[in-house]
């Protein structure tokens, strides 16, 4: 019921695109992408509730395939502020039921 | 106001001892959360509340593990007996509405480490 996201990890120069994979076993409702530093509390980047729908938040954004159960984050001309680890986030039965996927660690260095 | 708290941040108890957390949502949030998360990982559902019900719990909450939000405010959980596996991050987070539906706002968390 986890899903599962890919890569694992991946390391950037500042300045480069990276592409955050999330896929799931089961019909989505919704996904969720949340960005973990640290010792720090998950934060909440975006949300998408509607098949195909892509959404954006400053040079991130995200989109939702319903059909293929999928959502991918994109992170373009990556800031050293974006390393941490990029968790997805699937609703299930509308949204009744609620799970993190595996984790993405991404690094950008300088 | 300033988001979800959780007290203590740190938290080293013997294997044993009992020990209790808390959680103050933004306070217009009628739902609260309880998850999980140890390294490496992403975080697990323990339990949840709507106001004061609590509307659901994980099998990963064992007998050992309570939870209370006695007013529909602030919510506790506390962990009886505590062994080395219960070390993790312990998250709370609230939601103004069905969190999978408008996402959920987590507090800093309370680390665990039973020695």
């Amino acid at each position: 019921q986890q899903p599962v996201q890919s890569p694992q990890a991946v390391i950037l120069r500042e300045g480069e695109d990276a592409v955050i994979n999330c896929s799931s076993s089961k019909a989505l409702y919704s996904v969720h992408w949340y960005r973990q530093k640290h010792g720090e509390a998950p934060v909440f980047l975006m949300i998408l509730l509607k098949g195909g729908e892509q959404k954006g938040h400053e040079k991130i954004s995200a989109s939702f395939n319903e059909k293929k159960q999928q959502s991918s984050l994109y992170l373009t001309a990556s800031q050293l502020s974006y390393s941490g680890t990029y968790f997805c986030g699937t609703g299930v039965n509308t949204g009744n039921q609620f799970y993190f996927g595996t984790g993405t660690s991404l690094t950008v260095i300088p | 106001d300033t988001g979800v708290s959780q007290d203590p941040r740190h938290k080293i108890t013997k294997r044993g001892q009992n020990v209790t957390f808390r959680c103050d949502p933004i306070s217009e949030h009628n739902r609260l959360y309880w998850y999980r998360q140890t390294l490496g990982q992403g975080p697990e559902f323990l339990t949840y509340f709507q106001n004061e019900a609590q509307l659901e719990k994980s099998r990963l909450l064992s007998d050992r593990f309570s939870a209370e939000r006695p007013k529909g405010s602030f919510s506790t959980l506390e962990i009886q007996r505590t062994e080395q596996g219960d070390s993790a991050m312990y998250l709370c987070a609230s939601s103004l509405k069905q969190g999978a539906n408008y996402g959920y706002t987590f507090g800093s968390g309370t680390r665990l480490t039973v020695v």
